[in-house]
């Protein structure tokens, strides 16, 4: 089941923080973050595991709360580089390894 | 290192036909998946595999087929081409950050644009 993300799009100028959020039903192991930039494959961001632990991008930051099974992708002092779609993939408890459900994206625009 | 390639980039087919997308990995990872992103769905998982000889279907399977006889080629077979095929697919393979059950940090390659007539 996709987890759900919120807000399917925000427009922000350069220097302006967001929020884009994720969550899922599903009791989760993990929350991965992945840009997409038009006409180009996704890209790994970051990853959030149950526990704590965080592995990622240095300038992006996010945060996974376990028990309502939901993860927040902070933009912060936002670069027009930061355009694009991101897409949040759970890694549920009960599927294990590599069986990531990715939900359908938000769409950033950063303008000058 | 080329990472993840996929041939073909394009490709245009006819209802009924069989075609077989490629996808070849040079980093000895374990893992490789297909997805597909259609307009406002995002990603969905076609099939995956956690090794050669291993394959597992995902949440849209039907309508493909998968082999894993090496490391490092993962094949996409469509049996017989249907309209609602017309897709974009993408092929990863993964490493685990940790080690462990899902941290997987996927690598995606480029993509192949498929329309089905």
């Amino acid at each position: 089941q996709q987890p759900v993300q919120s807000p399917q799009a925000v427009i922000l100028r350069e220097g302006e923080d967001a929020v884009i959020n994720c969550s899922s039903s599903k009791a989760l192991y993990s929350v991965h973050w992945y840009r997409q930039k038009h006409g180009e494959a996704p890209v790994f961001l970051m990853i959030l595991l149950k526990g704590g632990e965080q592995k990622g991008h240095e300038k992006i930051s996010a945060s996974f709360n376990e028990k309502k099974q939901q993860s927040s992708l902070y933009l912060t002092a936002s670069q027009l580089s930061y355009s694009g779609t991101y897409f949040c993939g759970t890694g549920a408890v009960y599927y294990g390894n590599n069986r990531l459900a990715f939900g359908k994206g938000n769409q950033v625009v950063v303008i000058p | 290192n080329a990472g993840v390639t996929q041939t073909p980039k394009f490709q245009v087919l006819k209802t009924g036909q069989s075609m077989t997308l490629q996808c070849a990995q040079d980093m000895n990872h374990e893992y490789m998946s297909w997805y597909r992103q259609d307009p406002g769905m995002g990603l969905r998982l076609i099939h995956y595999s956690v090794g050669a000889g291993i394959t597992d279907q995902g949440e849209v399977p039907n309508g493909y087929n998968v082999s894993r006889s090496t490391t490092e080629d993962f094949p996409l077979r469509l049996l017989s081409a249907a309209p609602s095929q017309t897709s974009v697919y993408f092929c990863a393979s993964s490493y685990s950050l940790t080690g462990g059950a899902g941290a997987n940090v996927l690598t995606f390659g480029a993509g192949s644009r498929l329309t089905v007539l």
